[in-house]
C-alpha cells in the first residue's frame, strides 16, 4: 500500500529556533501533499495545500512566513517552522494524495510531535 | 470552523458490541471519507463514499450518507479491542475545486473494552 513517512516522528527545541518537518511518499509519485496541525484530543486543521513545483496554498489564519513550505519532488515535501515559540508546539501531519489513482485518497504520515520550550 | 461534527464525542462499549458513530456536515459535498487514529499517530483511510451513494460496506465496516440530511454514520461490528482509537470523518466539499481539500469532523473517540 501507499506509505507515507515523515521525519523527525519527535522535536524538542529552544523558543527561536527553525525547526524542518520532511514528508515523503515512498512508494508513489504524489502531486498533491497536504500540511495539517493538530492539538491534544482534537481533529485536524489544513495549514496548506502543497503542489510540486509551486507556491504552496496557505488556509487563513496561517502564517506563510512562519510556516515554510517546499514541494520540490513528487515525493518530498517540507515544512519548516520559522521561530519557533512554545504555542507552536503541536502535532504536524502531512499527507500525499498519488498522481495515479482515485485522486480524493490521501495517505498520512505518522506525525511529528514539536515541543518548543 | 468545522465542516463536520460527530457525535458522540466518545463512545465506549464492550467487546462484540456494535458501535455507531454519527457525523454531520453543513455545506454539499463531493464524497465523505472515513478515517482512524490510533493515539499519537498518523490516519488510516478506512472508506470513501461518493454522494450519490447510500451506503458502503468494508469488512465489518458500515457507512451510510444521506445527502439530504447532511448525515453520515459508520458502524462497527462485532467490535474488537483493537477497534480502540479516533475515529474522523472528513468531507471534499463541491467548492474545494481542484484542490479537494479535506475538511475534518470533530472525531469520536471510541474505547472497547475487553
Amino acid at each position: 500500500g501507499a506509505v507515507v513517512s515523515q521525519h523527525p516522528s519527535r522535536v524538542i527545541c529552544k523558543s527561536g529556533t527553525s525547526v524542518k518537518i520532511e514528508c515523503r511518499s515512498l512508494d508513489f509519485q504524489a502531486t498533491t501533499m497536504f500540511w495539517y496541525r493538530q492539538f491534544p484530543k482534537q481533529s485536524l486543521m489544513l495549514m496548506a495545500t502543497s503542489n510540486e513545483g509551486s507556491k504552496a496554498t496557505y488556509e487563513q489564519g496561517v502564517e506563510k512566513d512562519k510556516f515554510l513550505i517546499n514541494h520540490a519532488s513528487l515525493t518530498l515535501s517540507t515544512l519548516t517552522v520559522t521561530s519557533a515559540h512554545p504555542e507552536d508546539s503541536s502535532f504536524y501531519i502531512c499527507s500525499a494524495r498519488p498522481y495515479a489513482g482515485p485522486s480524493d485518497t490521501q495517505y498520512f504520515g505518522p506525525g511529528t510531535r514539536l515541543t518548543v520550550l | 470552523s468545522q465542516q463536520g461534527e460527530e457525535d458522540p464525542q466518545a463512545l465506549s462499549i464492550q467487546e462484540g458490541e456494535n458501535a455507531t458513530m454519527n457525523c454531520s456536515y453543513k455545506t454539499s459535498i463531493n464524497n465523505l471519507q472515513w478515517y482512524r487514529q490510533n493515539s499519537g499517530r498518523g490516519l488510516v483511510h478506512l472508506i470513501l463514499i461518493r454522494s450519490n451513494e447510500r451506503e458502503k460496506h468494508s469488512g465489518r465496516l458500515r457507512v451510510t450518507l444521506d445527502t439530504s440530511k447532511k448525515s453520515s454514520s459508520l458502524l462497527i461490528t462485532a467490535s474488537r479491542a483493537a477497534d480502540t482509537a479516533s475515529y474522523f470523518c472528513a468531507t471534499v466539499l463541491i467548492s474545494s475545486g481542484s484542490a479537494r481539500q479535506l475538511t475534518f469532523g470533530s472525531g469520536t473517540q471510541l474505547t472497547v473494552l475487553p
